[in-house]
C-alpha cells in the first residue's frame, strides 16, 4: 500500500514550457486535491475533485489546469509556465463522505518545481 | 471567508521544554480543526484534530483544545524532543471537506 505517490519528485521549467504532475492513490480514495506551497503562506488550495470525471476551482487555480480520469489518478497541468509558479505541490486524498463528516486528507511527498 | 491565524515562528526550544504554538480562527458555521505536521522532506501528516466545540484531539504527547468562545486550537506539548521538529500547521475544513491552512510554524527542538 503505497499511499498517495507523486511524479516527478523534482523539475526545473523554462518559462512558457508546458508540464503535468501525476498524483496516484491506491486506498480507493473519492476526493483528491491539489495544493501549493510557499514560504509564509501555508498550503493553498488550487483544484479539487469529488470523484472520477469531476473538477473544481480552490483558492487559487489561474494558470493551472486539472483532470480526473481515473478514480485514482489526478493530474494537474500547467500550460505556459510562470516564475510566479515555482513553488512545492502537495496532492492529498480523503475518503469523502457525506456533508457534515470529515475524513483526514493524506498527503504525496510532493513535487519541487522552479521555473526559470 | 474562512482564515487561520497561526504564531509566527520560527520556535527554538530546549529538549523537554514545554511548547505551546497559538492559532486562531474565522469562519461561518462550526468547522473542525486540526494540527498537521511536516518533517523535513515529507508531505503533512494528521497530528490531532477536534470536530466540536470543547473537545480536545491529542497524539504523541500533543494536545489541542477546540475553543469556541475564543475561536482558538492551540497546540501545547509539555516535554518536547529533538524528533519533534518539524513545521506545524494549523488547519480548519470547510464546504466540500476543503482544508484552509495558517502559514506554518517551525519548531527546532535543540539537545
Amino acid at each position: 500500500n503505497a499511499g498517495v505517490t507523486q511524479t516527478p519528485k523534482f523539475r526545473v521549467l523554462k518559462t512558457g514550457q508546458s508540464m503535468t504532475l501525476l498524483c496516484a492513490q491506491d486506498m480507493n480514495h473519492e476526493y483528491m486535491y491539489w495544493y501549493r506551497q510557499d514560504p509564509g503562506m501555508g498550503l493553498r488550495l488550487i483544484h479539487y475533485s469529488v470523484g472520477e470525471g469531476t473538477t473544481a476551482k480552490g483558492e487559487v487555480p489561474d494558470g493551472y489546469n486539472v483532470s480526473r480520469l481515473k478514480k485514482q489518478n489526478f493530474l494537474l497541468g500547467l500550460e505556459s509556465a510562470a516564475p510566479s509558479q515555482t513553488s512545492v505541490y502537495f496532492c492529498a486524498s480523503s475518503l469523502g463522505g457525506s456533508s457534515g463528516s470529515y475524513n483526514e486528507q493524506f498527503f504525496g511527498p510532493g513535487t519541487r518545481l522552479t521555473v526559470l | 471567508g474562512n482564515s487561520v491565524t497561526q504564531m509566527e515562528g520560527p520556535v527554538t526550544l530546549s529538549e523537554e521544554a514545554f511548547l505551546t504554538i497559538n492559532c486562531t480562527y474565522t469562519a461561518t458555521g462550526y468547522p473542525s480543526l486540526f494540527w498537521y505536521v511536516q518533517y523535513p522532506g515529507e508531505g503533512l501528516q494528521l497530528l490531532l484534530k477536534a470536530t466540536k466545540a470543547d473537545d480536545k484531539g491529542s497524539n504523541k504527547g500533543f494536545e489541542a483544545t477546540y475553543r469556541k468562545e475564543t475561536t482558538s486550537f492551540h497546540l501545547e506539548k509539555g516535554s518536547v524532543q529533538v524528533s519533534d521538529s518539524a513545521v506545524y500547521f494549523c488547519a480548519l475544513s470547510g464546504s466540500a471537506r476543503q482544508l484552509t491552512f495558517g502559514s506554518g510554524t517551525q519548531l527546532t527542538v535543540l539537545p
